[in-house]
C-alpha cells in the first residue's frame, strides 16, 4: 500500500535562514504529490503539486519541492523562512486514478526571531 | 468566494448523543470526503463520495455514518459518539478528475466526554 514518510517531527530554525522538509513515498508507480501547510486554529492549504513534467516545481509564499524519483522523495524548500512560516507542514499523495489523499503524519515548524 | 464550510467548528458532547457534522462546497465539486486529524497520525480519511448518491469507506469509517444527497452537501454523523471520536475533522472537496487540488474547511474540534 502507498505511504508517505515525514522524518521529522518538528523542526526549529531561525528567521531567515533556509529551510528543507523532508518527504518519503512508497508507491508502485509515480504518485501525484502534494505539500499543504497547517496555520494554527486553520485549515489545510495547499502549497505546491507535482503531478509530471519539471521535477522541480514552485508554489505559493516562496515555497519550492523537487521531485527525486531514484529517492523517493518530494523535499519542500524555501531559501529564507519569515516568522508567518510558522505551521505544521503535510506532504501527500494521491495514486493514480484515485482522489484519495494519503498523508505524512506531518512536520511542525518552529521559527525563532 | 470559493469555499468548504463546516459547522459547528467546535462541540462538546456527552457519548452516546447522537450529531451531525455538516459540509458544504460551492464549487460544484464532485468529489467530498471526510478526515480526521489526531497528534501524531496526520490526517486519515474516514469516507468519501464521488458524486451524488455515492458513498464509500475510507481508512478508518468505524463509527460514522454520511450521505450525499446533494452535490454541494457531505455531513458527517456520528450516531453514537465514543471518547476515542475525540478529535479534529476535516472535509474536503475537489473536481473529481484526477490531479486537481482538494480544497479543505475550517475543520471542526469535537469533544466527546
Amino acid at each position: 500500500a502507498q505511504s508517505v514518510t515525514q522524518p521529522d517531527i518538528h523542526i526549529t530554525v531561525s528567521e531567515g535562514a533556509s529551510l528543507e522538509l523532508r518527504c518519503n513515498y512508497s508507491y508502485g508507480a509515480t504518485p501525484y504529490l502534494f505539500w499543504y501547510v497547517q496555520s494554527p486554529g486553520q485549515g489545510l492549504q495547499l502549497l505546491l503539486k507535482y503531478f509530471s513534467g519539471d521535477t522541480l516545481v514552485q508554489g505559493i509564499k516562496g515555497f519550492e519541492a523537487e521531485f527525486k524519483r531514484s529517492q523517493s522523495s518530494f523535499n519542500l524548500r524555501k531559501p529564507s523562512v519569515h516568522w508567518s512560516d510558522a505551521a505544521e507542514y503535510f506532504c501527500a499523495l494521491t495514486q493514480g486514478g484515485s482522489e484519495k489523499l494519503v498523508f505524512g503524519k506531518g512536520t511542525k515548524l518552529t521559527v525563532n526571531p | 468566494e470559493a469555499q468548504v464550510t463546516q459547522n459547528p467548528r467546535y462541540l462538546i458532547t456527552v457519548t452516546g448523543k447522537k450529531l451531525t457534522v455538516t459540509c458544504s462546497q460551492n464549487m460544484n465539486h464532485e468529489y467530498m470526503s471526510w478526515y480526521r486529524q489526531d497528534p501524531g497520525l496526520g490526517l486519515r480519511q474516514i469516507y468519501y463520495s464521488m458524486n451524488v448518491e455515492v458513498t464509500d469507506k475510507g481508512d478508518v469509517p468505524e463509527g460514522y455514518k454520511v450521505s450525499r444527497k446533494e452535490k454541494r452537501n457531505f455531513p458527517l454523523i456520528l450516531e453514537s459518539p465514543s471518547p476515542n471520536q475525540t478529535s479534529l475533522y476535516f472535509c474536503a472537496s475537489s473536481p473529481g478528475r484526477m490531479n486537481t487540488e482538494a480544497f479543505f474547511g475550517q475543520g471542526t474540534r469535537l469533544t466527546v466526554v
